[in-house]
């Protein structure tokens, strides 16, 4: 079945430092790949997505990357700030009948030191 | 925040009991779907309702089902419960089954004892 694999699973950076993390894909039929950030206790949110018809997205200090060939996507934030802690899921949507369908990442633990 | 409601916002069951979980999804949106996060973990696809209809299902068991009423709202219900079930439960809103975006809801945590 589908399945998506997330690295790392823990990062530590320092504030202002960047943070990247990498996802890579199974079904390359996949056309949508979602970065969502979750905080303790909380809801996962969206904070920014990309369709396979593009390579790049960049919405302020965040950005995400697609490479189709490689089956691999990346979220890269910039000036890491202590609000940027949480965990980060990444996401890709399998071309299934019917149903939209999210498979996710394993997540990533992401820890910004002061 | 989404505009997505879970209730309620905690539950403790104890194993072979029954539970039903309910979402209210975000204005204007007529697909839900239904996701398991056990702890540690990414959530994962259980279904999703499309007016009224299940349009697709994940790997998860027939005691597993679900309902969406006419005004898009939907309930999960799990029978026979199992200690595995304990995790948060997530639904989703999206504005209609051809569109991208999912907007979550808090979560129900489910303990089962």
């Amino acid at each position: 079945g589908e399945n998506v694999e997330q690295h790392p699973s823990t990062l530590s950076v320092q504030e202002g430092d960047s943070a990247v993390i990498k996802c890579t894909y199974s079904d390359s039929a996949s056309n949508y790949f979602p970065w969502y950030k979750q905080e303790l206790g909380k809801r996962p949110q969206l904070i920014i997505d990309i369709r396979s018809n593009v390579g790049e997205k960049k919405d302020q200090r965040i950005a995400v990357t697609l490479n189709k060939t490689a089956k691999h996507f990346s979220l890269h934030i910039t000036e890491t700030q202590p609000e940027d802690s949480a965990v980060y899921f990444c996401a890709a949507r399998p071309i299934i009948q019917g149903a939209q369908k999210l498979v996710f990442g394993q997540g990533t633990r992401l820890t910004i030191n002061p | 925040e989404t505009g997505v409601t879970q209730s309620p916002t905690h539950l403790i069951k104890t194993r072979g009991q029954q539970v039903t979980l309910r979402c209210s999804s975000q204005s204007g949106h007529n697909t839900v779907s239904w996701y398991q996060q056990a702890l540690g973990q990414g959530p994962q696809f259980i279904f999703q309702y499309y007016r009224e209809e299940e349009n697709g299902r994940g790997n998860f068991p027939p005691r597993f089902s679900g309902l969406q009423f006419p005004n898009y709202s939907s309930e999960l219900n799990v029978n026979a419960l199992e200690l595995d079930d304990s995790a948060l439960y997530l639904c989703a809103s999206l504005r209609d089954f051809s569109t991208d975006t999912q907007y979550f809801g808090p979560g129900t945590r489910l303990t089962v004892l």
